[in-house]
Parts: structure tokens; C-alpha cells; sequence
């Protein structure tokens, strides 16, 4: 069974940078499957953050509220997807999930990571 | 952008009863249409994909149905461990949306 598992810094600076990064584990990331971002603001519902697949950034789709601030990308040697978010504010805390598509099926997440929370604060 | 409208957002139900929720997109996305559940500090879990597929490994009280605009999920004799928030999601390429998220609590 696949696993995912994200890390990246608990707490980032306001104007600063947001990165994390999503390892795959049990599974390739070559697979037939969209790699995703999903967060969820303290008491909010889920928030769709964008998308990539393993060819590279030239397939990665993006929320358009976020897409001028959100850049995800692969690292195929590394089994790896990762996620920055610039000039962050308070309204960018939140858990952040990385998460699998099922390619075929209607886009559903069938595998998640247990997600990491980051706390934009000075 | 297509947007969910899902309700109710918050229910009450008893142990046994029958419960349904709506999801309604604001245009037709067919039946690209995934319903999750999701407990306190944990991730979503998939429960129903193509609007209507049961995921394996979930309970059969669970089902959904529904295409084009108006869907709906239905737990049919509820269980202590499905007091949880429910999301609908839909997928029309390249973009996805959720809906609100239905807290469903004890009576």
C-alpha cells in the first residue's frame, strides 16, 4: 500500500516562503496517478491547492486563487512532490495534506498523508 | 470555476437512522464526483468515487448517487463511528473543488 508522508517547517515568517514536501513511499511516483496539495484552515473546510504529475511542472494545475503564489514540483530520483507558497500571510496556516489521484477514476484522493500543520506567524 | 454547494451543513441524527446529504455543482461534471469522511485531526478518507462506486473496504450502509448537477450520499442505518464531517469533491479537468463539509453529530 502506498504511503504518504509530508515535511517541511512548522512555522514560516509573514512575506516568507511556505515549502514542504511529500515523500512517496511503498509505490512509485512514476504511476499513473496526479499528485495533489490540500489544505484545511483551523476549523475550515478543505481547500484543493493544485496538482502535478510526474512528467513534470509543464502538468501541474493550480487553484486559481492561489496560482500566483503556489509552485509544486517533482523529484522523480527522490520519489518526491513538493509545494511552495510565496509571500505568505496568516491566512495561509493551516494542516496541509499531500494527497494521490486516482488518474482514472474521476480524479478521486484515495491515498492521503497524515498531514503536517504550518503556522504562518513572526 | 465550479462550484459545490453541499448541505446540510450540520446534522443531528440518532444511532440507526437514515441520513442524506446533497451536493449540488453549479454546472454538469457528469459523474466526476468523490465523497469522503473525515474524523477530528485526521485525514479525509475516500468512501464513494464516481458518484455512485463504493471504495473498497467501506461499508455497504454507505452509497451515493447522483449525476450531471444534483448528488447525493446516504448512510443507511448510521453507526457510532460515522459521527464525522463529510465532504463532497468534485473533479472537472484540471481544476477540483469541495464542498462546505456536513458535520454530522450524535442527537
Amino acid at each position: 500500500q502506498v504511503e504518504l508522508q509530508e515535511s517541511g517547517p512548522g512555522l514560516v515568517k509573514p512575506s516568507g516562503t511556505l515549502s514542504l514536501t511529500c515523500t512517496v513511499s511503498r509505490g512509485s511516483i512514476t504511476s499513473n496517478n496526479w499528485w495533489s496539495w490540500v489544505r484545511q484552515s483551523p476549523g475550515k473546510g478543505l481547500e484543493w491547492i493544485g496538482e502535478i504529475y510526474h512528467t513534470g511542472t509543464g502538468s501541474a494545475n493550480y487553484n486559481p486563487s492561489l496560482k500566483s503564489r503556489v509552485t509544486i514540483s517533482v523529484d522523480k530520483s527522490q520519489n518526491q512532490f513538493s509545494l511552495k507558497v510565496t509571500s505568505v500571510t496568516a491566512a495561509d496556516t493551516a494542516v496541509y495534506y499531500c494527497a494521490r489521484a486516482r488518474t482514472m477514476e474521476g480524479g478521486a484522493f484515495d491515498i492521503w498523508g497524515q498531514g503536517t500543520v504550518v503556522a504562518v506567524s513572526s | 470555476d465550479i462550484q459545490m454547494t453541499q448541505s446540510p451543513s450540520s446534522l443531528s441524527a440518532s444511532v440507526g437512522d437514515r441520513v442524506s446529504i446533497t451536493c449540488q455543482a453549479s454546472q454538469d461534471i457528469s459523474n466526476n464526483l468523490n465523497w469522503y469522511q473525515q474524523k477530528v485531526g485526521k485525514a479525509p478518507k475516500l468512501l464513494i468515487y464516481h458518484a455512485s462506486k463504493l471504495e473498497t473496504g467501506v461499508p455497504s450502509r454507505f452509497s451515493g448517487s447522483g449525476s450531471g448537477t444534483d448528488f447525493t450520499f446516504t448512510i443507511s442505518s448510521l453507526q457510532p463511528e460515522d459521527f464525522a464531517t463529510y465532504y463532497c469533491q468534485q473533479h472537472d479537468n484540471p481544476l477540483i473543488t469541495f464542498g462546505q463539509g456536513t458535520r454530522l453529530e450524535i442527537k
